[in-house]
């Protein structure tokens, strides 16, 4: 059972335009969800984060938006730069530190 | 933020031999994490690595397959047993800092082949 789901395995961007990755759960009990930017041959680095208390949050050029009606969120990239090209994973938490992932999105981000 | 090592990188294994992973980590953490990512997957929560107590194990894994050691809170090693080659995975230490929520932090994982 996928409590995560990335439906996109893969997107392409070009430079300077805006990239929406998504993000759809199952779990109700999800409360905290975070982004996760992934260089092959490295471990995920965290990206950004939001709360189920909010339904937006920014940091610089990245942006995540999360609808909990519709169990559904989402992040931005804007501008997209060729350093952004890499997989992203979103991830869920109903408990302090225990995170389910999805299966990744890999974005490239073409000149 | 937490730098974390993790040792071997890559290796190549035959068919039931064990191989251990060890993880590093260059700060006191209370909880460290062992996830399995298998070719073409997401990550997967394997254990939670206590100090001082037995690891907890997520539905689907068994600790005679992936015993796991957690000497002291800078220190932890999984040890993937008796491997076949559906054991061929990528597997990653994490640890989460205190006064943190989700913001785990990841080593660069080992990258496991099983022949």
């Amino acid at each position: 059972d996928q409590q995560v789901k990335q439906n996109s395995p893969s997107l392409s961007v070009q430079e300077g335009r805006i990239s929406i990755l998504n993000c759809d759960y199952t779990n109700s009990m999800f409360d905290y969800f975070l982004w996760y930017k992934k260089y092959p041959a490295e471990g995920p680095t965290f990206l950004i984060s939001i709360s189920s208390i909010k339904d937006k949050n920014e940091d610089g050029r990245f942006t995540v938006f999360l609808n909990k009606s519709a169990k559904h969120l989402s992040l931005h990239i804007v501008p997209s730069q060729p350093g952004d090209s890499a997989v992203y994973f979103c991830a869920a938490s109903s408990f302090y530190q225990k995170l389910v992932f999805g299966q990744g999105t890999r974005l490239t981000i073409n000149p | 933020s937490a730098v974390i090592s993790q040792k071997p990188s890559r290796d190549i294994c035959q068919r039931g031999t064990s191989l251990t992973i060890q993880c590093q980590v260059d700060s006191q953490v209370t909880m460290m994490f062992w996830y399995r990512q298998q070719p073409g997957q997401s990550l997967t929560l394997i254990a939670t690595a206590n100090q001082g107590s037995e690891a907890t194990y997520e539905s689907g894994f068994v600790i005679d397959k992936f015993p796991i050691s957690r000497p002291n809170l800078t220190f932890s090693t999984l040890t993937v047993s008796n491997m076949s080659p559906e054991d061929s995975s990528i597997y990653l230490c994490s640890v989460g800092l205190a006064g943190g929520y989700g913001e785990l932090f990841f080593g660069e994982g080992s990258r496991l082949t099983v022949l």
